[in-house]
């Protein structure tokens, strides 16, 4: 297992509702990124944070928003939840420091919105 | 978006023979990289092979990089149950951010 640890492991919400989703990094690195995983898809790339600074963003609406903290944890928040954000969310932690873009991924959380 | 496809979508084979997955990714790339995931649950690297590399080995693992046919293959020799999982390939392009574009995987099923 790797040292990412995810909150919560299951959820479940209503159309409208909001979300918080929560993510610990990797002891000693400063850079996670966030994916959502549709029922039998492949991840797709929803943002990453670095030193707290969004640095990258997929092909994602404006009501996914994050947050890094100064501990490297992060948060995925999602407003206005719609059907289609039912998915397992998965995030990634790495160090740039480290080899190669080796990205430590967590056991994620399910999210089912009804 | 999804960066690449895998072949074949699914497959099944008798514990002891190779498994053989395949990918093909469509922009120039850094790196690319193959994880497992158990049942819905959290990906595990298994082998990162660079732009410049041809061919790595990890074990049962062999992994291939075409960068001229922009595709990639992942043998596992000798398949045990345990290797029952869904395979991604996943890019990493050479520009910005370290982003990772997976694939639409692969269902690997070993028969006891």
């Amino acid at each position: 297992e790797t040292g990412v640890t995810q909150s919560p492991t299951h959820l479940i919400k209503t159309r409208g509702q909001q979300v918080t989703l929560r993510c610990s990094s990797q002891s000693g690195h400063n850079t996670v990124s966030w994916y959502q995983q549709a029922l039998g898809q492949g991840p797709q790339f929803i943002f990453q944070y670095y030193r707290e600074e969004e640095n990258g963003r997929g092909n994602f609406p404006p009501r996914f928003s994050g947050l890094q903290f100064p501990n490297y944890s992060s948060e995925l928040n999602v407003n206005a939840l719609e059907l289609d954000d039912s998915a397992l969310y998965l995030c990634a932690s790495s160090s740039p420091a480290e080899s190669y873009n080796e990205q430590f991924f967590g056991p994620g959380t399910r999210l089912t919105v009804l | 978006s999804q960066q690449g496809e895998e072949d074949p979508q699914a497959l099944s084979i008798q514990e002891g023979e190779n498994a053989t997955m395949n990918c093909s990714y469509k922009t120039s790339i850094n790196n690319l990289q193959w994880y497992r995931q158990n049942s819905g649950r959290g990906l595990v690297h298994l082998i990162l092979i660079r732009s410049n590399e041809r061919e790595k080995h990890s074990g049962r693992l062999r992994v291939t990089l075409d960068t001229s046919k922009k595709s990639s293959s992942l043998l596992i020799t000798a398949s045990r149950a345990a290797d029952t999982a869904s395979y991604f390939c996943a890019t990493e392009s050479n520009f910005g951010n370290e982003k990772l574009t997976f694939g639409t995987g692969t269902r690997l099923t070993i028969i006891p």
